[in-house]
């Protein structure tokens, strides 16, 4: 069954770094997400892509941020310059549709900044 | 803003009970999903529920969805330990690309 893959596993820095982790969608879909979880707390979105472009973002996705689609296969997302805050388990997701279609999730990078 | 709320968002309960857990929203989306999460584990999806009306059962788990109420429930029949998890429900965002907007999680501790 196609999945959702994720690397790095696990990603420590130090604060002041940039980072990038990657994601390869199921190689269907069309709609590609990333989301982070602080330990212990709910999901939060973080931005959408599709058709090569941003589609919505929330107002944790700053100017630190940055997502590209290098590849047909590869989704990264890229913080500049991590700060401590940043540390979280940061998932990716795709969507074959956009509408009323499961988001099947990657197993997650967990994020440690210090 | 929207907003989906989660309740309770602890319970612990003996093997062999019935629970259900209870997902507010206050979107007008008739779109809901529910997630199930193993401690640092991933988001494993149960239940797409499309529709008003809609009722969705996998083993001992049932979701429904209510549109009108807003309202949607995950029952837990005759609890097994394996049900030992945080269960999530989250709505489509009311943009044009559906990010999801998520409640806070219902973690589960099921005892023998």
């Amino acid at each position: 069954e196609p999945e959702v893959t994720q690397t790095p596993s696990h990603q420590v820095t130090q604060m002041g770094q940039e980072v990038i982790l990657r994601c390869v969608p199921i190689s269907n879909h069309l709609y590609f997400y990333w989301y982070r979880q602080i330990l212990g707390q709910k999901v939060e979105f973080l931005v959408s892509f599709y058709n090569n472009e941003i589609s919505e973002k929330s107002e944790i996705f700053d100017d630190q941020f940055s997502v590209e689609r290098p590849d047909g296969s590869n989704f990264t997302l890229k913080i500049r310059s991590t700060k401590l805050e940043d540390s979280a388990m940061y998932f990716c997701a795709s969507r074959r549709t956009g509408f009323a279609d499961t988001q099947y999730f990657g197993p997650g990078t967990r994020l440690t900044v210090l | 803003e929207l907003k989906v709320e989660q309740n309770p968002l602890f319970l612990s309960m003996q093997e062999g009970k019935n629970y259900t857990i209870y997902c507010n929203y206050s979107t007008t989306s008739d779109r809901l999903y529910w997630y199930r999460q193993d401690p640092g584990k991933s988001l494993e999806s149960l239940f797409v529920l499309l529709s008003n009306g809609a009722v969705k059962q996998e083993g001992r788990l049932m979701a429904s969805l209510d549109t009108k109420a807003r309202l949607s429930t995950l029952h837990i029949t005759a609890a097994v330990h394996d049900l030992s998890a945080t269960y999530f429900c989250a709505v489509d965002g009311e943009d044009s690309n559906y990010q999801l907007i998520w409640g806070a999680g219902t973690k589960l501790i099921i005892k023998p």
